[in-house]
């Protein structure tokens, strides 16, 4: 049970390239998000999605893409980087501490430092 | 507007002692508050959750209150270690799919 997986764990781009995040969780959850984290700042949603099939917009969306290609899988696209992306970005799935059904916790992946040049 | 404020600057204290962290919000209504710790390099672990009707939650040297009327949750680590050093954070989880979460308080435990 590998929980949440991410990758890759380092990348670092020139404006303007693009380069997709990869993140699966093994889980079984409904939910999947991804947020970035910024220095002095909390943990902000960029999109999430409450099922397989469904994607909404979070906090900052903007410059993002995501796809929820299964239950297992959620990935985040940068389409054209730019410098105010460099950041780290989480994965999460959601479900209730313990392992039981339901929603009200959620599990991280280890993140992906990214830098823009 | 809406905020969540943990205590920006980081909280040193000797092993033994007990460690006090504070998350304040005001203009939510959250069903429920969690805590998570977050180690360097590494994403957020869950560690406590308190619903809106519970006033104090303990899991073994971890306590946490919440008070709806200050909009308030306290975080508790009783002799604390070493290894307790960490970022700590508060996450208040809002309706439907939308968990806020504060900055996080450093906490640094000397032996």
């Amino acid at each position: 049970n590998a929980g949440v997986t991410q990758t890759p764990k380092f990348q670092v781009l020139k404006t303007g390239q693009s380069m997709t995040l990869q993140c699966a969780q093994d889980m079984n959850h409904n939910s999947m998000y991804w947020y970035r984290q910024d220095p002095g700042m909390g943990l902000r949603l960029i999109y999430y999605s409450a099922s397989e099939g469904t994607t909404d917009k979070g906090e900052v969306p903007n410059g993002y893409n995501v796809s929820r290609l299964n239950k297992r899988e959620f990935s985040l696209r940068l389409e054209s980087a730019a410098p105010s992306q460099t950041s780290v970005y989480f994965c999460a799935s959601e479900g209730l501490a313990g392992g039981r059904s339901g929603s009200d916790t959620q599990y991280f992946g280890p993140g992906t430092r990214l830098t823009v040049l | 507007s809406q905020k969540i404020e943990q205590n920006s600057e980081a909280l040193n204290i000797q092993e033994g002692k007990t460690a006090t962290l504070t998350c304040n919000y005001t203009n939510y209504s959250p069903a429920y508050l969690q805590w998570y710790r977050q180690d360097p390099g590494r994403g957020p672990v869950f560690l406590l959750l308190i619903r809106e009707n519970e006033k104090e939650k303990r899991k073994e040297r971890l306590k946490v209150t919440f008070d709806t009327t200050l909009k308030q949750s306290l975080f508790h680590i009783t002799a604390s270690q070493p290894a307790d050093s960490a970022t700590y954070l508060c996450a208040l989880h809002t309706g439907g799919f939308k968990t806020i979460f504060g900055a996080g308080t450093r906490l640094f435990v000397k032996a």
